[in-house]
């Protein structure tokens, strides 16, 4: 079974840092672009990253730029990503998705997502 | 980037009836092998998306021939032919032939009348 289960939110200060991580199971990972997607309270879904199979291309939303870093670990199946001077307008749910691959289109998997809250 | 505006955002229908949600981008999707690259996505009050189109048309595997998916150029559809309580939620429109970033719409709330 394909899963993606995602860890690491929680409620930080305005200014604080948070990791995320993604463990990856069901499918190769190597093959696939990964995302991550955040939605904040009631609002409707924003994509904020994504990393190419080997790590070496990554794309960022232009509101996080030298803010969050996507990364993964191919040999431990998983995606990460690390939020640093967090704002009150990062509150969100952060879900982990596959992303495309050669085959196949974006955003076919979804995680069950972590919430995010940055609030003083 | 690509602005997705979809319409109409919050659609009552009612229980049998056919429902339809109009997904409109900034900029053509043809990609340059020809395909466009617009997804159609279910969010279920309390759960994740869940895919339900690919490439404007193609159902993901285990999605119900209820829903279907059309258009091309700057102009898609998604229709659901007859509703039923299990359709209740948000619907959101994807582009990702221009990206980064890929840009969803700001999503239609669906629910029974």
């Amino acid at each position: 079974e394909v899963q993606l289960v995602e860890s690491g939110g929680g409620l930080v200060q305005p200014g604080g840092s948070l990791g995320l991580s993604c463990a990856v199971s069901g499918f190769t990972f190597s093959r696939y672009w990964m995302s991550w997607v955040r939605q904040a309270p009631g609002k409707g879904l924003e994509w904020v990253a994504n990393i190419k199979e080997d790590g070496s291309d990554k794309y960022y939303v232009d509101s996080v730029k030298g803010r969050f870093t996507i990364s993964r670990d191919n040999a431990k199946k998983s995606l990460y990503l690390q939020m640093n001077s967090l704002r009150a307008e990062d509150t969100a749910v952060y879900y982990c998705t596959r992303d495309q691959d050669s085959n196949s289109d974006a955003f076919d998997v979804w995680g069950q997502g972590t919430m995010v809250t940055v609030s003083s | 980037d690509v602005v997705m505006t979809q319409s109409p955002l919050s659609l009552p229908v009612t229980l049998g009836q056919p429902a339809s949600i109009s997904c409109r981008s900034s900029q053509s999707l043809v990609y340059s092998d020809g395909n466009s690259y617009l997804n159609w996505f279910q969010q279920r009050p309390g759960q994740s998306p869940r895919r339900l189109i690919y490439k404007v048309s193609k159902r993901d595997s285990g999605v119900p021939d209820r829903f279907s998916g059309s258009g091309s150029g700057t102009e898609f559809t998604l229709k659901i032919s007859r509703v039923e309580a299990e359709d209740v939620g948000v619907y959101y429109c994807m582009q990702g032939t221009h990206w980064p970033p890929r840009t969803f719409g700001q999503g239609t709330k669906v629910e029974i009348k």
